[in-house]
């Protein structure tokens, strides 16, 4: 059964510092989502991608966020200088317009 | 109000139980619905999409009450491998609707031996 992967499965990473998380999304899926979860909260939105572009984003994801899909296969999502408060579960999540698959996610450990 | 609500629980149930969770949604434009299933510090896992007619998979039920703007899931015959925490999700309202997942807190089950 295909399925989203993503790595790394955890970064650390020092305050200040850019991360890049990456996903591979299901082959024949258009549509790509980031979500995060810090430790004990719900799932959230951060943006969707869709046609080389975003759709969709939400307040979280602001100037020092980015995403691309620069070699038609893998989704990046850039944190260009991390703070404490972006410790969190990012998730990738792919579909073709209903049911979302989700990766198992990468643990990001900002210190 | 919050736009997908749910009872956090815990739920402690013995195996063999009949369990059901509730949740709510507050925009009554929300076109889909799902419940997923999230391990400890996994990935949320697509359980099933919920219809309007309600709709079962094995010893799981959901239902859904559009007027209502409430969600239900019900499980039947608890195992051990159940527990888990079930999330209540919404997708897409309103105009340039992106199928954004809007999710829940959570309801926790604990299925004991």
């Amino acid at each position: 059964e295909p399925e989203v992967t993503q790595t790394p499965s955890h970064q650390v990473t020092q305050m200040g510092q850019e991360v890049i998380l990456r996903c591979v999304p299901i082959s024949n899926h258009l549509y790509f989502y980031w979500y995060r979860q810090i430790l004990g909260q719900k799932v959230e939105f951060l943006v969707s991608f869709y046609n080389n572009e975003i759709s969709e984003k939400s307040e979280i994801f602001d100037d020092q966020f980015s995403v691309e899909r620069p070699d038609g296969s893998n989704f990046t999502l850039k944190i260009r200088s991390t703070k404490l408060e972006d410790s969190a579960m990012y998730f990738c999540a792919t579909d073709r317009g209903k049911e979302q698959y989700f990766g198992p996610g990468t643990r990001l450990t900002v210190t | 109000r919050k736009e997908v609500e749910q009872d956090p629980g815990p739920f402690n149930v013995p195996e063999g139980a009949t369990v059901a969770f509730n949740c709510t949604y507050s925009n009554s434009a929300s076109q889909s619905f799902f419940w997923y299933r999230q391990d400890c510090r996994k990935e949320p896992k697509l359980l099933m999409s919920v219809y309007s007619s309600g709709n079962e998979d094995g010893r799981f039920t959901a239902q859904l009450n559009r007027a209502s703007q409430y969600i239900s899931l019900l499980i039947r015959d608890s195992k051990l491998s159940d527990s888990a925490t079930y999330l209540c999700v919404v997708r897409g309202h309103g105009s340039g609707n992106t199928g954004k997942l809007i999710f829940g807190q959570g309801t926790t089950l604990q299925v004991k031996p």
